[in-house]
């Protein structure tokens, strides 16, 4: 059980468009979902955290305007980056947690974002 | 703030054991341990809840010092598919409503190689 899946896995864009990503918790509601990024040999960064039907809480720094995120239902979250630039090339990691603060998050796979 | 991971690097031999310390300069209400190898996400290990807890998995298992405000996670005996960077993850702090929503913030990470 708790599975997250994430698509694409890998996705190459030109700069100036925009990319989505989606997130699916696969075999359990999802009350709370993450999103991460990661540089090479670096930690996981929160970008954002979003909650069914209501609008995501942006860590500090993070656009919003840039990084849309979508919590569609309990089973899906999207983030979606706007007018991509060279530097939002990353590692992009979803996670999504069941019941209360204290459990345990369930990572997806990553999507591996590259913008030329 | 990001708790502080030592050491930043460790390579065994199969069969020995190792330390990974994770340590905070604000208290801390739990402590989530994740492996991540490679190209792929972080994997979920353990959560300790309260102080004084102690938790195993197989040959992995983790201390929690609430006073202290550190976690250990040791490896016994350790496998060549225990290779791979070790994340311990603090909650944010909790806002004026007491709510932490699980925000985690994770430390700079442990890079563990296990050679035959």
């Amino acid at each position: 059980g708790a599975v997250v899946s994430q698509h694409p896995s890998r996705v190459i864009c030109k700069s100036g468009t925009s990319v989505k990503i989606e997130c699916r918790s696969l075999d359990f509601q999802a009350t709370t979902m993450f999103w991460y990024r990661q540089f090479p040999k670096q930690s996981l960064m929160l970008m954002a955290t979003s909650n069914e039907g209501s609008k995501a809480t942006y860590e500090q720094g993070v656009e919003k305007d840039k990084f849309l995120i979508n919590h569609a239902s309990l089973t899906l979250s999207t983030l979606t980056v706007t007018s991509a630039h060279p530097e939002d090339s990353s590692f992009y990691i979803c996670s999504a947690r069941q019941g209360r603060a204290e459990y345990e998050q369930y990572f997806g796979p990553g999507t591996r974002l590259t913008v030329t | 703030q990001q708790p502080v991971q030592s050491p930043q690097a460790v390579i065994l031999r199969e069969g020995e054991d190792a330390v990974i310390n994770c340590s905070s300069s604000k208290a801390l209400y739990s402590v989530h341990w994740y492996r991540q190898k490679h190209g792929e996400a972080p994997v979920f290990l353990m959560i300790l809840l309260k102080g004084g807890e102690q938790k195993g998995h197989e040959k992995i298992s983790a201390s929690f010092n609430e006073k202290k405000q550190q976690s250990s996670l040791y490896l016994t005996a350790s496998q060549l598919s225990y290779s791979g960077t070790y994340f311990c993850g603090t909650p944010k702090p909790r806002n004026a409503g007491g709510t932490s929503y699980g925000k985690l913030t994770f430390g700079q990470g442990t890079i563990l190689t296990v050679h035959p």
